[in-house]
């Protein structure tokens, strides 16, 4: 399977415990993106990198929050001292922009995600 | 205020009718995406329109994107219980926001859940 794959699937911690999350992207894709959806809403963008450069990020990550995608392939998303507003899904996605007409429609593919339950 | 509002929320319908969701914005956005989702897994991409009045088919599924890029529609001919899901739509920007075009995130509608009867 070719697709966006995440690591892992679920997660159950204690507030104040600090979890990173995994994504790895479709192969050829130089820009990865990470998004939270909570129960009954569309996903809300939180940060993209374009290869290892994070070029945009939301208000929505706070200092506890932190991405990174050191080589430019895989990218992890931590979250330190975690709290139960955090529980939530999070998901990634990944497209590959070579041209500007690409650039336009700009086609993300999302991965599983990975629900994390903060108790 | 969400910045794209689908409607409607919810849609509960029997197999055979049609139906159509609509994603409305008072914003512009470069590109559309429609996706659906299961529960417990991440969307998955079912059409992209960038042109405006852009009018895309996929099976039973047709797509539109509003001349002045701001609104979307999909609609469903004869569903099927497998259409059952959330449907999402997504615009890449706006691009007439203050701090200038976003080609990256995309932001979401609130979804609409549609569940079809056998």
């Amino acid at each position: 399977d070719t697709g966006v794959s995440q690591d892992p699937r679920h997660k159950i911690t204690k507030r104040g415990q600090n979890v990173t999350f995994r994504c790895d992207p479709i192969s050829e894709h130089n820009r990865l993106y990470w998004y939270r959806q909570t129960l009954g809403q569309g996903p809300e963008f939180l940060t993209y990198f374009q290869n290892e450069a994070q070029l945009e990020k939301s208000r929505l990550l706070s200092d506890r929050f932190s991405a990174e995608r050191p080589k430019g392939s895989f990218s992890t998303l931590e979250i330190q001292r975690t709290e139960q507003g955090d529980s939530a899904m999070y998901l990634c996605a990944s497209s590959l922009i070579t041209s500007g007409w690409g650039l336009m429609k700009n086609e993300q593919f999302f991965g599983p995600g990975t629900r994390l339950t903060v108790l | 205020t969400q910045l794209l509002e689908q409607s409607p929320q919810f849609l509960s319908i029997q197999e055979g009718e049609n139906l159509t969701v609509y994603c409305n914005s008072s914003s512009v956005f470069s590109s559309l995406q429609w996706y659906r989702q299961e529960p417990g897994e991440g969307p998955v991409l079912l059409v992209t329109v960038v042109t405006g009045g852009e009018v895309k088919k996929l099976k039973r599924l047709t797509f539109q994107f509003g001349d002045a890029r701001k609104d979307s529609s999909l609609h469903i001919t004869a569903a099927q219980p497998g259409d059952t899901g959330l449907y999402l739509c997504a615009g890449q920007g706006p691009m007439d926001k203050p701090g200038g075009t976003s080609y990256g995130k995309l932001t979401f509608g609130q979804g609409t859940i549609l569940t079809v009867h056998p």
